[in-house]
């Protein structure tokens, strides 16, 4: 299965830790997005690379939130810290480069985080 | 914020039967996607339609959009329990740099 793969995909964590979650984006997919999704909604915008470089980030990105991907292939997105209102379900999605791009996104399964 | 908003926020029907789900949007579009979403699992691409098109068909789905309006439909014919999932609309912009927006989703559940 060549498809985007997230890990783990289950985190359980105390307030105050630091928890990383990796993503692996189908192979010939320049662009990864990290996407963020509470209970009953859907999912919001992180930040988004173009092979290595970060492009943007949302205003949702605190400053103890840090994504890298740091090679062009594989993202990983860190929180340190951990505050019980990070609960959530991370999702990883990549999608071709800008000139085949129609928007279509393809996800992971996700990581859900749990801080107690 | 999320751009889209779908209703009803959540649909029960029985197998069989039809499933109708809007989507109201905010701004200027390039393209308009409804995703699927199994309970606790990633999202799955459905359909794309774009902002010149008026309707379009792939299997038992069928999506409008109506650009007058901002506001899309997503129709799936002879429901199953399969389709029990959480629907979900996204807009893209290429001033936005085709970032996805999402709504907050639809609820479908498909009674056996």
């Amino acid at each position: 299965d060549t498809g985007v793969s997230q890990d783990p995909r289950h985190k359980i964590t105390k307030r105050g830790q630091n928890v990383t979650f990796r993503c692996d984006p189908i192979s010939e997919h320049n662009r990864l997005y990290w996407y963020r999704q509470t209970l009953g909604q859907g999912p919001e915008f992180l930040t988004y690379f173009q092979n290595e470089a970060q492009l943007e980030k949302s205003r949702l990105l605190s400053d103890r939130f840090s994504a890298e991907r740091p090679k062009g292939s594989f993202s990983t997105l860190e929180i340190q810290r951990t505050e019980q209102g990070d609960s959530a379900m991370y999702l990883c999605a990549s999608s071709p480069d800008r000139s085949r791009d129609t928007g279509e996104l393809f996800f992971g399964e996700g990581s859900r985080l749990t801080v107690l | 914020s999320q751009q889209g908003e779908e209703d009803p926020q959540a649909l029960s029907i029985q197998e069989g039967e039809n499933a109708t789900m809007n989507c109201s949007y905010k701004t200027s579009i390039n393209n308009l996607q409804w995703y699927r979403q199994n309970s606790g699992r990633g999202l799955v691409h459905l359909i794309l339609i774009r902002s010149n098109e008026r309707e379009k068909h792939s299997g038992r789905l069928r999506v409008t959009l109506d650009t007058s309006k901002k506001s899309s439909s997503l129709l799936i014919t002879a429901s199953r329990a399969a389709d029990t999932a959480s629907y979900f609309c996204a807009t893209a912009f290429f001033s936005n740099d085709y970032k996805l927006s999402f709504g907050a989703g639809t609820t479908v559940t498909v009674r056996a």
